[in-house]
């Protein structure tokens, strides 16, 4: 079956970077397009951003335009989110998603963001 | 953006009750929503798609309708399984959005 695996998280200070790692397995990963999904703790799910299976098509939530960046390595089977400026607001499990065409048809098991000094 | 209006927020059934989960679209969404289901401390997981195609593995007791904005999700027959929260997404139009959410629990 297919496996999403995130990695990378962890507690940052306000106004620093991190990036996020999701590494796919069991599918063919250059034939999906991807996303990165958050949930803030006890809160509902905010879709983040996509990236075409050819990094060709990418968009965000506009929200976090500018702060967020989604890419991935089709060589290494690999997702990344590259998260600059955070704020205490960005704390959440962040989830990568396999896409389906107009849903996500596999996540993985999230990894924790903390925002706080 | 398109909004997702959820409701009920919470829901509380009896095992064996029939309830149903309610999506309005602010604009047509062409039958582009799914539905997820999550349960405690776990990853959502897809029960629906394409408004109504049940995705591999999911009972059939569970099912889903509508059309246009107007979408919903049926549990007919209430199980301890069934117990979590359950969200849909609209997936017709990026940015993609999802709807607040509702707690389903077994009374």
């Amino acid at each position: 079956e297919v496996h999403l695996v995130e990695s990378g998280g962890g507690l940052v200070q306000p106004g620093r970077s991190l990036k996020l790692s999701c590494v796919a397995s069991r599918f063919t990963f250059s034939n999906y397009g991807m996303n990165w999904i958050r949930q803030a703790p006890g809160k509902g799910l905010e879709w983040v951003a996509y990236i075409s299976n050819g990094s060709s098509y990418i968009y965000y939530a506009e929200t976090l335009k500018g702060r967020f960046t989604i890419s991935r390595d089709n060589a290494k089977n690999t997702l990344y989110l590259q998260m600059t400026s955070l704020r205490s607001e960005d704390t959440a499990l962040y989830y990568c998603a396999r896409h389906f065409p107009y849903y996500f048809d596999y996540w993985g098991q999230g990894v924790m963001v903390t925002v706080s000094s | 953006d398109i909004q997702m209006t959820q409701s009920p927020a919470s829901l509380s059934a009896s095992l064996g009750e029939t309830i149903s989960i309610e999506c309005r679209a602010s604009e047509d969404i062409y039958s582009n929503v799914a539905w997820y289901q999550q349960k405690s401390g776990k990853s959502p997981q897809v029960l629906i798609y394409a408004a109504k195609r049940l995705q591999d593995g999911v009972p059939s007791r569970i099912s889903g309708s509508g059309s246009g904005t107007q979408y919903s999700l049926k549990i007919s027959g209430m199980q301890p399984e069934d117990e979590g929260d359950y969200f849909c997404l609209q997936g017709f139009k990026f940015p993609l959005t999802f709807g607040s959410g509702t707690k389903l629990e077994i009374k």
